[in-house]
């Protein structure tokens, strides 16, 4: 069945310094992997996906994140935080059942930036 | 284009009350999602449409929770009668036909049963 990890709750990082949020999957066949962040109050906004191709994506506010076939990895980073970096962040999966598209989400990974 | 729209933004109602939650999705997309969010239970599915039929309602919680897509842009998500325990917030998010492009979501609705 697929499926997406993201094994931490909450991370805590700098202001300035790197960031990384992890994001583990299973799922049969090649994987169509998305990252979405949620500010206070606000729906989910799509950040960056990986199709196809090179495995280091580059997405919106900076955000990259890095294909890793052989781990089952998709890990979302960024060079150097800053404090409006601060929201939920949500992993998800494509899956197919049916014949249907749907997304598979984490349980999101609440980033804390601090000055 | 608009976007995911969601109305109302916000709903403060009694318990036993009927509850209707509104979504248009963006023109062209397909497929249209409900999810509830709580602290607790965090990003839930609801139910799926595709082309405008239920494909799956095994999120939905209890019988006291409906949902009806009567066209491309528009569906609805109702609870009746509602209790505290619904208190939450409820997405909308919408898809073109292929898996290559992910959700739009809505801004969603705060719902609060009081």
């Amino acid at each position: 069945a697929q499926s997406v990890a993201q094994p931490e709750d909450q991370v805590n990082v700098a202001e300035g310094n790197p960031l990384t949020v992890k994001c583990t999957y299973s799922v049969s066949g090649n994987p169509y992997l998305f990252w979405y962040v949620q500010y206070p109050n606000r729906g989910l906004q799509f950040l960056l996906k990986y199709i196809t191709g090179d495995n280091l994506v580059k997405g919106s506010y900076g955000f990259e994140a890095e294909f890793n076939k052989s781990q089952t990895s998709f890990h979302l980073k960024k060079p150097s935080a800053l404090v409006s970096d601060s929201a939920l962040y949500f992993c998800a999966v494509r899956s197919i059942s049916g014949g249907y598209n749907k997304l598979i989400f984490g349980a999101g990974t609440r980033l804390a930036v601090h000055p | 284009d608009a976007g995911v729209i969601q109305s109302p933004r916000h709903e403060v109602t009694e318990m036993g009350q009927e509850v209707t939650l509104r979504c248009k999705p963006i023109s062209g997309h397909n497929s249209l999602f409900w999810y509830r969010q709580t602290m607790m239970r965090g990003l839930e599915l609801l139910i799926y449409f595709n082309n405008n039929v239920p494909i799956d309602d095994s999120g939905m919680p209890e019988d006291r929770f409906s949902a009806k897509m009567p066209n491309a842009s528009f569906s609805t998500l109702k609870i009746q009668p509602s209790e505290p325990r619904d208190s939450a917030v409820y997405f909308c998010a919408s898809s073109p036909p292929t898996g290559l492009y992910g959700y739009t979501f809505g801004s969603g609705t705060r719902l609060t049963v009081v």
